[in-house]
């Protein structure tokens, strides 16, 4: 079975980190890019990011670029959204997600991230 | 950065209603034009890719078409399993940005 299996609810203080992992399986995981997509609570869908797991290459939306890291370790098949210091607005659910343009698409289940103190 | 303005925002039908909703993207570009479904507390389901070719599995009552920077999805006649927030996403050019969403509500 093809899919993209994420870790469950995180909640954080602001001012610590985190990093999410969304391990692959069914699929070569170094053919297709994994996007990253954030959903804040009530709101729409907002592109963060994609990594190409074969050689790491990786293109940022400008809102997100800084506030966050991706990456991939293509030996365990894992994709990473990471963050060095929270804030409260970084509250939503992560999802990430392969698209490819010839119709494969296959997506996490989300991981919701709640940044409180 | 490709801005896709996605309209309406909000959609009231019934069921057996026909609906579209539509997408303009900012600039030209080919047409590497996604549209997703997605229900609460659910991840998006690709319905349409590359404007216009339905994804394996999806009800052929799902349609979408291209016109210039102008592009459509149409629900033929709504089932009650459709209503939902749709979206729609450029995969032309990095960011890959999504529209706004519409919701697609019973009347």
């Amino acid at each position: 079975e093809v899919q993209l299996v994420q870790s469950g609810s995180e909640v954080k203080k602001p001012g610590e980190s985190l990093k999410i992992p969304c391990k692959g399986s069914g699929y070569s995981f170094t053919t297709y890019w994994i996007g990253w997509v954030r959903q804040m609570p009530g709101k729409g869908l907002e592109w963060m990011g994609i990594i190409y797991p074969a050689d790491s290459d990786t293109r940022y939306s400008p809102s997100f670029q800084g506030q966050v890291t991706i990456s991939a370790d293509k030996s365990i098949s894992t994709a990473y959204l990471q963050w060095s210091s929270l804030k409260a607005s970084d509250t939503a659910t992560y999802y990430c997600a392969v698209t490819g343009n010839d119709g494969f698409d296959v997506w996490g289940q989300g991981t919701m991230v709640t940044v409180s103190s | 950065d490709i801005q896709m303005t996605q309209s309406p925002s909000s959609l009231s039908a019934s069921v057996g209603d026909r609906v579209s909703i539509t997408c303009r993207a900012s600039q030209s570009m080919i047409s590497y034009l996604n549209w997703f479904q997605q229900k609460p507390g659910k991840a998006p389901k690709l319905l349409i890719y590359a404007a216009s070719t339905l994804q394996t599995g999806v009800p052929s009552r799902f349609s979408g078409s291209a016109s210039g920077t102008d592009f459509t999805l149409t629900i033929s006649s709504l089932q009650p399993e459709d209503f939902a927030t749709y979206y729609c996403q450029q995969t032309y050019t990095t960011p890959y940005t999504f529209g706004q969403g519409t919701k697609l509500e019973i009347k």
